[in-house]
């Protein structure tokens, strides 16, 4: 069966730590990935994703991702959080296979809190 | 002004009511979703359209239906709703290409069933 699993439900982080969010995914086709934010009230914002070609990601606000084929994972990261990355994030994982009909499956979110 | 609206924001209605939440896009795709969200659940897909002609059910169809007005409008019906679709709705909009797909969400309807 076609899933997501972001294994860690709320995560805590100090301001100016490193941050990698966790995403797994199970899928039988090849696979195109996303990452989106949502804030407090807010819609969903799409942070990066991947297609095709280098596996290795850069989004806005600072953020990059890596797709790990091997690993079936697809793993979140930023180097220094900021108070203002305090959100829910979003790991979703679709096909790109012919006739595909955009539906995307999303993980369970991961909310992340920053201490000052 | 945002390329996807949703209007009613907020809605709190009674058992057994009829509710119809609202999307708008300015982005000028084809592909319409509509998704809700659920503490713990993550996104799951009520229904989605390609074209103001082609609708389709998604994996929680049940109790809801769908109209594509036109190629900006999609909107999500409950005719007749009940506590357990008390839930966050989101409209989102795509438009497919040689590289597949990215989905743009509007901001989302409260939905509270009492």
């Amino acid at each position: 069966a076609q899933s997501v699993t972001q294994p860690d439900i709320h995560i805590t982080v100090s301001e100016g730590a490193s941050l990698e969010l966790r995403c797994n995914y199970s899928y039988g086709a090849t696979p195109y990935l996303f990452w989106y934010v949502q804030s407090p009230g807010q819609g969903l914002q799409l942070l990066l994703k991947y297609f095709s070609g280098d596996t290795l990601v850069q989004g806005i606000k600072g953020f990059e991702a890596e797709f790990k084929r091997s690993q079936s994972s697809f793993n979140l990261r930023k180097p220094s959080v900021h108070w203002s990355d305090a959100a829910e994030y979003f790991c979703a994982v679709g096909s790109l296979l012919s006739g595909n009909t955009g539906k995307l499956i999303f993980g369970q979110g991961t909310t992340l809190q920053v201490k000052p | 002004d945002a390329d996807v609206t949703q209007t009613p924001r907020n809605r709190i209605t009674k058992t057994g009511k009829r509710i119809m939440l609202e999307c708008s896009q300015t982005k000028g795709h084809d592909r319409m979703y509509w998704y809700r969200q659920d503490p713990g659940l993550g996104l799951r897909l009520i229904y989605y359209s390609f074209d103001v002609k082609d609708i389709n059910k998604g994996e929680i169809s049940d109790g809801y239906s769908v109209s594509r007005q036109a190629q900006a409008k999609f909107s999500l019906s409950l005719e007749s709703a009940i506590p357990n679709q008390t839930a966050l709705y989101f409209c989102a909009t795509s438009d497919w290409g040689r590289l597949g797909d990215t989905q743009y969400f509007g901001p989302g309807t409260r939905l509270t069933v009492l």
